[in-house]
């Protein structure tokens, strides 16, 4: 099956910090990968869809220059948080989508990045 | 662009008792519907999914229902069993990401 992995899995850093985010598709490869944030007890809410060789495309409201996203091939996609506040704080999930040998619409998650800042 | 609403948030039955999970979309292009169980602090695992041009899916104790013409589609799950306890997340996508319902907490009372 498809596995997508996630690293790390947890992170607790200084305010002020930039942290980065690693998204792998480990057996297949994925010409698109979506980032997630969930916050506790609500559902997950889409940052941005990143999509390889070319720029990230930033929902409504996620400012690009904080959440900084590299998708430099087809099976790796790294978020980066630059200057990370407590706000930011959060559940980060990334997802990656077939493009061969399946569903284009099915997406596999990863298992996710648990940001605490200080 | 898509909007998603789930209903109920919470939902509590007895072991063995059914439960069902209604979600309602905007975006007449959805064409693809999945849903979700996220135990505490894990991902988001595909429990099930449709199509738009299926009205009906069932795997064992799990089964989905879409009415295009309404826009909803509910998730069935039968005799219940702890396990099931979890947050259920409908979703509904065209060719983007997906939009995901709000959640619903699913507690099944052994």
């Amino acid at each position: 099956g498809a596995v997508v992995s996630q690293h790390p899995s947890r992170v607790i850093c200084k305010s002020g910090t930039s942290v980065k985010i690693e998204c792998r598709s480990l057996d297949f490869q994925a010409t698109t990968m979506f980032w997630y944030r969930q916050f506790p007890k609500q559902s997950l809410m889409l940052m941005a869809t990143s999509n390889e060789g070319s720029k990230a495309t930033y929902e409504q409201g996620v400012e690009k220059d904080k959440f900084l996203i590299n998708h430099a091939s087809l099976t790796l996609s790294t978020l980066t948080v630059t200057s990370a506040h407590p706000e930011d704080s959060s559940f980060y999930i990334c997802s990656a989508r077939f493009i061969a040998g399946g569903p284009q619409e099915t997406q596999y998650f990863g298992p996710g990045t648990r940001l605490l800042v200080l | 662009g898509e909007n998603v609403e789930q209903h109920p948030s919470t939902l509590s039955v007895q072991e063995g008792d059914s439960a069902v999970i209604k979600c309602t979309y905007s975006d007449s292009a959805s064409n693809y519907f999945p849903w979700y169980k996220q135990e505490l602090g894990k991902r988001p695992q595909l429990i099930i999914d449709i199509r738009s041009n299926v009205g009906e899916k069932k795997d064992q104790r799990i089964a989905v229902t879409l009415n295009k013409t309404a826009k909803h589609f509910s998730l069935h799950i039968t005799e219940t069993q702890p396990e099931d306890s979890a947050v259920y997340f409908c979703a509904a996508t065209g060719r983007r990401a997906l939009t995901f319902g709000s959640g619903t907490r699913l507690q099944v009372q052994p």
